[in-house]
């Protein structure tokens, strides 16, 4: 069956504008994560979905930041007035939704801030 | 201290070699345990689940060691097709939250 499926794979933007990603989990998938990962580094855990429960955010490096899931699918990662700081990888995963199942990777979108 | 820790390599081998690599984690009460592998590049791939007993895939053996709180990857007959990063991730008790190590870089050479 489909994977995850993320867009854009690329994206080059610059300072100060706003971005969207999308991520697009596996059918039937309850929980979704989107990660971080800058060059060379591991991944950095920013927010997670489960059913309509209230998303944990914790990880979220700052108010530009935000996610929303609508209908328990499809999940948008907005960054608003992007710095070069945000330049990395967001990884996108899903899981059937029980604790402690395997995580499924999409892609990745490889965002670039100039 | 890291939740999860690995040894960033990179392990350079020649093909056909046996290599091993370790990964401990701090949180006792960790419950799952995976292995993954990430090309260049590319997303995290599984490339095994840890169970308590050990398993073994072909020519790669996940271990378990609950008592001094590590888990173990060997890749036998190593391939030049082999050289990754592998990613140690572990779950806490059955909840949500996933923590990846840093990874491990292997370069098998022919």
């Amino acid at each position: 069956g489909a994977g995850v499926s993320q867009s854009p794979s690329n994206k080059v933007t610059e300072k100060g504008k706003d971005v969207e990603l999308r991520c697009d989990p596996i059918s039937g998938h309850t929980a979704l994560y989107w990660y971080r990962q800058s060059l060379g580094q591991g991944l950095e855990f920013l927010i997670y979905f489960q059913g309509n429960s209230a998303p944990d955010k914790s990880g979220l490096p700052s108010d530009r930041f935000s996610a929303e899931r609508t209908g328990g699918s499809v999940s948008t990662l907005t960054i608003q007035r992007t710095q070069q700081e945000d330049s990395a990888v967001y990884l996108c995963a899903s899981t059937p939704g029980q604790g402690g199942d395997t995580q499924y990777f999409g892609p990745g979108t490889r965002l670039t801030v100039l | 201290r890291k939740e999860v820790e690995q040894d960033p390599g990179p392990f350079n081998v020649p093909e056909g070699a046996t290599v091993a690599f370790n990964c401990t984690y701090s949180n006792s009460a960790s419950q799952s345990f995976f292995w993954y592998r990430q090309d260049c590049r590319k997303e995290p791939k599984l490339l095994m689940s840890v169970y308590s007993s050990g398993n073994e895939d072909g020519r790669f053996t996940a271990q378990l060691n609950r008592a001094s709180q590590y888990i173990s990857l060997l890749i036998r007959d190593s391939k030049l097709s082999d050289s990754a990063t592998y990613l140690c991730v572990v779950n806490r008790g059955g909840t949500y939250k996933y923590i990846f190590g840093t990874g491990t870089r292997l370069k098998v050479l022919a």
